[in-house]
């Protein structure tokens, strides 16, 4: 069965240091693989996504994201953190159903940041 | 662009009540919408997908009596949660997929549903 694992439910970090979240998944076949924020009161937001081609993926905000294939692994990134990235953060991977993708996520992680 | 929006943010409501829950995409039509519930630290789970104008596809488990899906139009689907209990309290959110572009989803902000 298809599943996604965020390991850390909460991570803290300053402002300006860098930041590293882990996905993990359960497919068995080539992912599709997305990364979304969602912020209080606002609708998840799509950061970037893994379809097919170069495994490391730039998204919106500075974030970025490799796919090894050999790690399971899809894990997002960020050189320098914004106090306005504090958020929730789910990892996704996409089931092709006919015309659309079933979206699986992960718990989420909760991102703090420290002034 | 690709805003979707939710109606209410917040519901309370006493035990054995329906409640009605509309998203809608304001600025492109959506052939496919999807419900989502998401619990406390928790993920969201899909309960069930609708094309417009067709019954919605609801996943294993969801009861689809409980949950009422409507797709009347390319821009509004309903949610109704019939005859509400507790445990139906949870955050219920919605997603939309332009037409043309099947893998991409915008989702809602989200509506509270808290059953008294």
């Amino acid at each position: 069965a298809q599943s996604v694992t965020q390991p850390d439910i909460h991570i803290t970090v300053s402002e300006g240091a860098s930041l590293e979240l882990r996905c993990n998944y359960s497919y068995g076949a080539t992912p599709y693989l997305f990364w979304y924020v969602q912020s209080p009161g606002q609708g998840l937001q799509l950061l970037l996504k893994y379809f097919s081609g170069d495994t490391l993926v730039q998204g919106i905000k500075g974030f970025e994201a490799e796919f090894k294939r050999s790690q399971s692994s899809f894990n997002l990134r960020k050189p320098s953190v914004h106090w306005s990235d504090a958020a929730e953060y789910f990892c996704a991977v996409g089931v092709p159903r006919g015309g659309y993708n079933k979206l699986i996520f992960g718990a989420g992680t909760r991102l703090a940041v420290h002034p | 662009g690709a805003v979707v929006s939710q109606h209410p943010s917040r519901v309370i409501c006493k035990s054995g009540t329906s409640v009605k829950i509309e998203c809608r995409s304001l600025d492109f039509q959506a052939t496919t919408m999807f419900w989502y519930r998401q619990f406390p630290k928790q993920s969201l789970m899909l309960m069930a997908t609708s094309n417009e104008g067709s019954k919605a596809t609801y996943e294993q488990g969801v009861e689809k009596d409980k949950f009422l899906i409507n797709h009347a139009s390319l821009t509004l689907s309903t949610l109704t949660v019939t005859s509400a209990h507790p445990e139906d309290s949870s955050f219920y959110i919605c997603s939309a997929s332009p037409r043309g572009a099947g893998d991409e989803q915008f989702f809602g902000p989200g509506t509270r549903l808290t059953v008294l």
